[in-house]
């Protein structure tokens, strides 16, 4: 079974620019999350989707970052315009049920955004 | 405000021997800690977990520490391997809901 796949893997952009991060979860699951961890920092939540719909995006820094998840499958994570202070490594993270027992989320490998 | 913090930023330890990581935490409604582990490149990994009706949960050479009065948690590698250097991160959610909250990571090196 495939895991949680990111796209594309290592994004460098001028600031100004426009990137598009997708996630496709592993099937089935109908909890999709972003985080960011920026600098060596902690893993930032970002945002949770349940199919298509957010349940969570509290973590947004703010409204430069647009995520969306049509049709409850992939999701696309769009910043617009880029600043220097977005790059990072954005992770995007799929589970079944929160309320599951082992809690846990399964993680891609990561879309690296430098800002130049 | 960082609830869930891991002030090691790194830690040394012989092939063999013991490595013990920390966590802590501030926010009471968690009850429910995650440990992941991630290599250079990749995804963080699900390592072991531990609920807050419990104090210990073993999972062969690892074992997950809670100590909710002092809210704080640790995991003990033992014994640690070369192929355990790894960051790893200390995790914390309500189980109702579905978004973890992490610490920085703590930089674990296992020397041979």
């Amino acid at each position: 079974e495939a895991g949680v796949t990111q796209f594309p893997s290592h994004s460098v952009i001028e600031k100004g620019q426009t990137v598009t991060l997708r996630c496709d979860p592993i099937s089935g699951h109908d909890n999709l999350y972003w985080y960011r961890r920026v600098m060596g920092k902690e893993i930032k939540f970002l945002l949770h989707f349940v199919k298509e719909s957010k349940q969570d995006e509290s973590g947004m820094p703010n409204n430069r970052f647009l995520a969306e998840r049509t049709g409850g499958t992939y999701s696309t994570l769009k910043v617009q315009p880029a600043e220097l202070e977005d790059s990072g490594v954005y992770f995007c993270a799929s589970s079944q049920k929160p309320g599951t027992n082992t809690g846990e989320l399964f993680f891609g490998e990561g879309s690296r955004l430098t800002v130049l | 405000d960082q609830q869930v913090k891991q002030n090691s930023p790194s830690l040394s330890v012989q092939e063999g021997r013991i490595s013990i990581l920390n966590c802590d935490y501030t926010n009471s409604m968690f009850d429910y800690f995650l440990w992941y582990k991630k290599y250079p490149a990749e995804g963080p990994t699900f390592l072991i977990s531990i609920s807050s009706i419990k104090d210990k949960n073993e999972d062969g050479r690892f074992t997950v520490f809670l100590n909710k009065s002092a809210k704080h948690l640790s995991l003990h590698i033992v014994p640690s391997q070369p192929g355990d250097s790894a960051v790893y991160f200390c995790a914390a959610k309500i189980l109702s809901y579905g978004k973890l909250t992490f610490g920085q990571g703590t930089i674990l090196t296992v020397h041979p």
